[in-house]
């Protein structure tokens, strides 16, 4: 079965630094999906970042970039330059192409509260 | 760009009522999910939808029901509502999890009394 660990419950962090969110996965499969969702105070689940399985390259996306490590199964979250409105919940979530409506599961999250 | 779109955005109910959420995917995306997210959690998948047919059942009370229609929007009809039925019901959409592409509306928000 697939499992998404995120360790950190919350993190404090101070303005403009980098902040990495640890995301660690469990999977059988070979063919699989690694998705990064920023969900703020309002509710919304916002989509960061996407990382496919078999994607040489991380995946990045402006201040957003996926640390992808294939052999120890893990796909940090790296924001560079951190910003106020950066504070929000992230979840880490991942699902398997062996059946290509198959559904997403998702990690605990962890809350980043950006310090001025 | 169209975005998923969900409706209503706030509903409250009494228990043992019932509740209808509508959801309508970007065009074209062929797939489409509902999750509920109680608070403080992350979000529990319920229930998946590919070309109108149900793919995936996660999981979702025997007293909830979905169905996705021939424009490809889904309803998910919550009947004898309880108070932790509370939650916010989400639906997203994708065209091919390959590309990444998962997309999630804004959320319903249901507050069950």
């Amino acid at each position: 079965a697939q499992k998404i660990t995120q360790t950190q419950p919350g993190m404090f962090v101070q303005e403009k630094e980098a902040v990495t969110l640890d995301c660690t996965y469990d999977t059988s499969d070979q063919s699989y999906g690694l998705f990064w969702y920023k969900q703020p105070s309002s509710g919304e689940m916002i989509f960061l970042i996407y990382q496919g399985s078999y994607d040489e390259q991380n995946a990045t996306e402006g201040r957003y970039s996926l640390n992808f490590q294939k052999a120890r199964k893990s796909a940090n979250l790296v924001i560079s330059a951190s910003q106020l409105g950066d504070s929000a919940m992230y979840f880490c979530a991942m699902s398997d192409f062996m059946n290509r409506d198959d559904k997403i599961i998702f990690g605990k999250g962890t809350r980043l509260h950006i310090l001025p | 760009a169209a975005g998923v779109i969900q409706s209503p955005r706030h509903l409250i109910k009494e228990k043992r009522e019932t509740a209808t959420l509508k959801c309508y995917p970007i065009p074209r995306h062929d797939t489409v999910y509902w999750y509920q997210q109680g608070p403080g959690q992350d979000p529990q998948f319920l229930i998946s939808f590919y070309e109108k047919m149900q793919s995936d059942k996660g999981s979702i009370p025997d007293r909830f029901s979905a169905q996705q229609f021939s424009d490809y929007h889904s309803e998910l009809n919550m009947s004898s509502l309880e108070l932790g039925d509370s939650a916010l019901y989400f639906c997203a959409s994708s065209l091919g999890r390959e590309t990444g592409e998962l997309f999630f509306g804004e959320g319903s928000r249901l507050t069950v009394l």
